[in-house]
């Protein structure tokens, strides 16, 4: 079951924040967030496993609401590198295999 | 070694041609997965392996789709007779068992032609 993304495209000046979103219609184990820019591999930022926990890797944070069966990541002071597609990646229970969403695209200007 | 490496980076194939793509994960990574990922989209679930075995392959998109690990490291993913609709990046990710992040390889982008 493929998680919704939003919103689709963000447009922000470095030094800016940002809140992307990751939901899920179904019940989740571990939500995995990934980076990945224009003709390169997607690249590993962090896996949430616990309803409601947060972790953080450099300047962007990421918080899962097990509940809600919802992920959101947050970019915090922007910088030019952290432009790029971001994708969260759900599983679910019983199985270990990463549902990928249609990602968030973030471009962060001068 | 370092990263995960898959071969070849580039492929066109004539359309009806079998393809072999290679993938070679961090050594002792005991899960590996293959995905495919058309342009703009997120990448898509074909198959997942546990060293040798392959636990799940319901993400194949049909029986022209073929994967094997035969010796729990590299992994080949096969298409045979390769139609329009296969060309696609084709991402191979491994990851230590458990709950941990993947690494992906830089992909191989097909194009059938």
């Amino acid at each position: 079951q493929q998680p919704v993304q939003s919103p689709q495209a963000v447009i922000l000046r470095e030094g800016e924040d940002a809140v992307i979103n990751c939901s899920s219609s179904k019940a989740l184990y571990s939500v995995h967030w990934y980076r990945q820019k224009h003709g390169e591999a997607p690249v590993f930022l962090m896996i949430l496993l616990k309803g409601g926990e947060q972790k953080g890797h450099d300047k962007i944070s990421a918080s899962f609401n097990e509940k809600k069966q919802q992920s959101s990541l947050y970019l915090t002071a922007s910088q030019l590198s952290y432009s790029g597609t971001y994708f969260c990646g759900t599983a679910h229970y019983g199985n270990n295999r990463l549902a990928f969403g249609k990602g968030n695209q973030v471009v962060v200007i001068p | 070694g370092a990263g995960v490496s898959q071969s070849p980076r580039y492929k066109v194939a004539k359309r009806g041609q079998d393809v072999a793509l290679r993938c070679d994960p961090i050594s002792g990574h005991v899960s590996l997965f293959w995905y495919q990922q058309a342009l703009g989209q997120g990448p898509e679930f074909l198959t997942y392996f546990q060293n040798e075995a392959q636990l799940d392959k319901s993400g194949l998109p049909s029986d022209r789709f073929f994967a094997e690990r035969p010796e729990g490291s590299v992994s080949t993913l096969k298409i045979q007779r390769t139609q329009q609709e296969d060309s696609a990046v084709y991402l191979c990710a491994s990851s230590q068992a458990g709950h941990y992040g993947y690494t992906f390889g830089s992909g191989t982008r097909l194009t059938v032609v």
